[in-house]
């Protein structure tokens, strides 16, 4: 089975902080992606990566960053916390052109 | 423009009965894939059921099958005898080609409350 483990259920930061949330996948997939989740607005996609080193915009990429440095692991940081990004963080990833992304446990953060 | 349109309220059902979820979305791209994910309470998000836009027949898993309206451009969930663990949320997504990756597009959800 695809396991995709995220470093955190529960964080809480303080405004202007620079966090750092982890995702790792133990399948060799290629494509893996960053998502918020909010109530009312469902999943907007952040960033995603379809390569080693390499990052995409998703739709709504505004004060975040990421980075790839190997396969297996895919890193969405905040380079100053706003309490606007209190919300569940999700990250997946998936095959190619897949039929379906495998999701981690999420990261539920607080920016205080 | 918004792509992928969940717009029933929470929805309810009894326990043992069938529900419908609805979906549509918009897409000029002759080649997509329609999805359907679950989350519990516990937050994961579960995939239940893949459709792909030349697929001839409707997607069937267990419980789960997918009604597939290609000219209404609608792709509805239903579930078949209800059980309290189907409470959660549910999210209609589908696939976008971004070159040769693609990446996913997902409605607002709908939240069903099974009912014993």
């Amino acid at each position: 089975d695809v396991k995709v483990t995220q470093s955190s259920r529960y964080l809480v930061k303080r405004t202007g902080e620079k966090v750092f949330l982890e995702c790792v996948q133990d399948m060799d997939h290629e494509n893996m992606f960053w998502y918020r989740q909010d109530p009312g607005l469902g999943l907007r996609l952040i960033y995603f990566s379809y390569d080693v080193k390499m990052k995409e915009k998703g739709d709504i990429p505004e004060g975040y960053s990421v980075s790839r440095e190997k396969k297996e692991r895919f890193s969405l940081i905040l380079e100053s916390a706003s309490t606007n990004q209190t919300s569940m963080y999700l990250c997946a990833s998936s095959l190619g052109r897949p039929k379906g992304q495998y999701f981690g446990p999420g990261t539920r953060l607080t920016v205080t | 423009a918004q792509k992928i349109t969940q717009t029933q309220p929470g929805m309810f059902v009894q326990e043992k009965e069938a529900v419908t979820l609805d979906c549509t979305y918009d897409t000029s791209d002759p080649s997509y894939g329609l999805f359907w994910y679950k989350q519990p309470s516990s937050g994961e998000m579960i995939f239940l059921i893949y459709q792909g836009s030349y697929d001839q027949q409707n997607a069937t898993e267990g419980r789960y099958s997918l009604n597939f309206q290609k000219a209404r451009k609608s792709a509805n969930l239903v579930i078949s005898a209800s059980q309290l663990g189907d409470s959660a949320m549910y999210f209609c997504a589908m696939r976008e080609v971004t070159g040769a990756n693609s990446k996913l597009t997902f409605g607002k959800g709908i939240t069903l409350s099974v009912r014993p």
